[in-house]
């Protein structure tokens, strides 16, 4: 059974507008979650991340929510641009472990000019 | 920022052939160092942790004779897919971390093709 999930394969958004992505979790014992972009024929890049001790955290355009009650957090982008175009990764980790990550399947972000 | 170089990027080879894959991180020492697969349409899934200097740890259902891992320096990991058959095929990628408590620095992975 999938620890982490990201429910929605694709997105499609306007340039300008925000994009929201989505993951949920089902283990309450992660305290440590990361967000990866990817592009074709490439390794995934960091993005952000959030500790479970926050709720949300910030870097430009870039903004990570984080609902405990719900297990479930969000990515946000705002503006988006057509260089955003990429599948973002959900991850999540016990920080007192190796830092072994639970990845999601990922989700398509298709930013249109 | 931190950057890790895998190589070889692509791989087509016959049933039977060992394939290794190095991973090195350039710009920082790697304790410890991660090794996923993915299948089309499929999650990131860990397969073993490498630890520098000591033997690595394999995920349940990974064999463990069948994908080495060698952790010979705290810049390099390699992974050897030791007769390696058609259901083998898959994308292969290493991470790495200065500390546990970073983020991991994914190379750009390794396309494993057995024919």
């Amino acid at each position: 059974d999938q620890q982490v999930k990201q429910n929605s394969p694709s997105l499609s958004v306007q340039e300008g507008r925000i994009s929201i992505l989505n993951c949920d979790y089902t283990n309450s014992m992660f305290d440590y979650f990361l967000w990866y972009k990817k592009y074709p024929a490439e390794g995934p890049t960091f993005l952000i991340s959030i500790s479970s001790i926050k709720d949300k955290n910030e870097d430009g355009r870039f903004t990570v929510f984080l609902n405990k009650s719900a297990k479930h957090l969000s990515l946000h982008i705002v503006p988006s641009q057509p260089g955003d175009s990429a599948v973002y990764f959900c991850a999540a980790s016990f920080r007192g472990s190796q830092g072994n990550l639970i990845f999601g399947k990922g989700t398509k972000l298709s930013v249109k000019p | 920022g931190a950057v890790v170089s895998q190589h070889p990027s692509r791989v087509i080879c016959k049933s039977g052939t060992s394939v290794k894959i190095e991973c090195r991180s350039l710009d920082f020492q790697a304790t410890t160092m991660f090794w996923y697969r993915q299948f089309p349409k499929q999650s990131l899934m860990l397969m073993a942790t490498s630890n520098e200097g000591s033997k690595a740890t394999y995920e349940q259902g990974v064999e463990k004779d069948k994908f080495l891992i060698n952790h010979a320096s705290l810049t390099l990991s390699t992974l050897t897919v030791t007769s390696a058959h058609p259901e083998d095929s898959s994308f292969y990628i290493c991470s790495a971390t200065p500390d546990r408590y970073q983020p991991q620095h994914f190379g750009d992975g390794t396309r494993l093709s057995i024919l």
